[in-house]
C-alpha cells in the first residue's frame, strides 16, 4: 500500500538546522509531488512548500523562503526537508504529503530549545 | 496573500447533518479539499476537487464549492466523526489552509 514513513523526532538548539526525511513506498516516487506541512501544538496546518521528485523543482511558501530547502534521492525514494536558522517558533510536527494530499506521513516532531 | 476562513467550532447531534463552511475570495474558481484530523493523528483527506471522495471515505461525507464558499457536509454524523476539519485550496501554486473547525458530536 502507499506509504510515507518519516524520520524520528529531533531536538535542536536555536540557530541550528534540521533535516527531516520522508521515505515513499507502494508507488512510483517520481510520479507525485511531495508537499511539506507543519503544525505547532494546538495550532492549524501550515504549508511550507512542494517538490517535484522527478525534476527536483521546488516551490516554497514566502514565509520560509531562504530558510527551507527541499531535496530528494530518487534511488531510495526519499524526500527531504531542511529548515535552517531554527527558532523556538519552529517547534512543531512536520508532515510530508503525497500529491493532492491523499497520503501523509506520520509526522516528525521537531523541538527547538536551548 | 490568499486567506480561507472557517468557523472555529461546530456542534451536531448524532445522526444529524453537520455543515462546515470555508470562505475565501472567489473560492469557487479554485478546487477545494477537506481534511479530517483526530488528536495525535495525521490529517486524512476526505474530499478533494470540491466534491470527490477518496476511496475508503464514507458516503456520508460530501462537498460543494461555489461563489466564495466551500462546504463540507457530513450526513448522519457519527461519534467517530468528531475531529478537526481543515479546508485547503490552491492559489498561485501554493497550498492555503483554513484555520480549522472543531466538530463536536454531542
Amino acid at each position: 500500500q502507499v506509504q510515507l514513513v518519516q524520520s524520528g523526532a529531533e531536538v535542536k538548539k536555536p540557530g541550528a538546522s534540521v533535516k527531516v526525511s520522508c521515505k515513499a513506498s507502494g508507488y512510483t516516487f517520481t510520479n507525485y509531488d511531495i508537499n511539506w506541512v507543519r503544525q505547532a501544538t494546538g495550532q492549524g496546518l501550515e504549508w511550507m512548500g512542494w517538490m517535484n521528485p522527478n525534476s527536483g523543482n521546488t516551490g516554497y511558501a514566502q514565509k520560509f523562503q531562504g530558510r527551507v530547502t527541499m531535496t530528494r534521492n530518487t534511488s531510495i525514494s526519499t524526500a527531504y526537508m531542511e529548515l535552517s536558522s531554527l527558532r523556538s517558533e519552529d517547534t512543531a510536527v512536520y508532515y510530508c504529503a503525497r500529491g493532492q494530499g491523499t497520503t501523509w506521513g506520520q509526522g516528525t516532531l521537531v523541538t527547538v530549545s536551548s | 496573500s490568499y486567506e480561507l476562513t472557517q468557523p472555529p467550532s461546530v456542534s451536531v447531534s448524532p445522526g444529524q447533518t453537520a455543515s462546515i463552511t470555508c470562505s475565501g475570495d472567489k473560492l469557487g474558481d479554485k478546487y477545494a479539499s477537506w481534511y479530517q484530523q483526530k488528536p495525535g493523528q495525521s490529517p486524512v483527506l476526505v474530499i478533494y476537487q470540491d466534491n470527490k471522495r477518496p476511496s475508503g471515505i464514507p458516503e456520508r461525507f460530501s462537498g460543494s464549492n461555489s461563489g466564495n464558499t466551500a462546504t463540507l457536509t457530513i450526513s448522519g454524523t457519527q461519534a467517530m466523526d468528531e475531529a478537526d476539519y481543515y479546508c485547503q485550496a490552491w492559489d498561485s501554486s501554493t497550498w492555503v489552509f483554513g484555520g480549522g473547525t472543531k466538530l463536536t458530536v454531542l
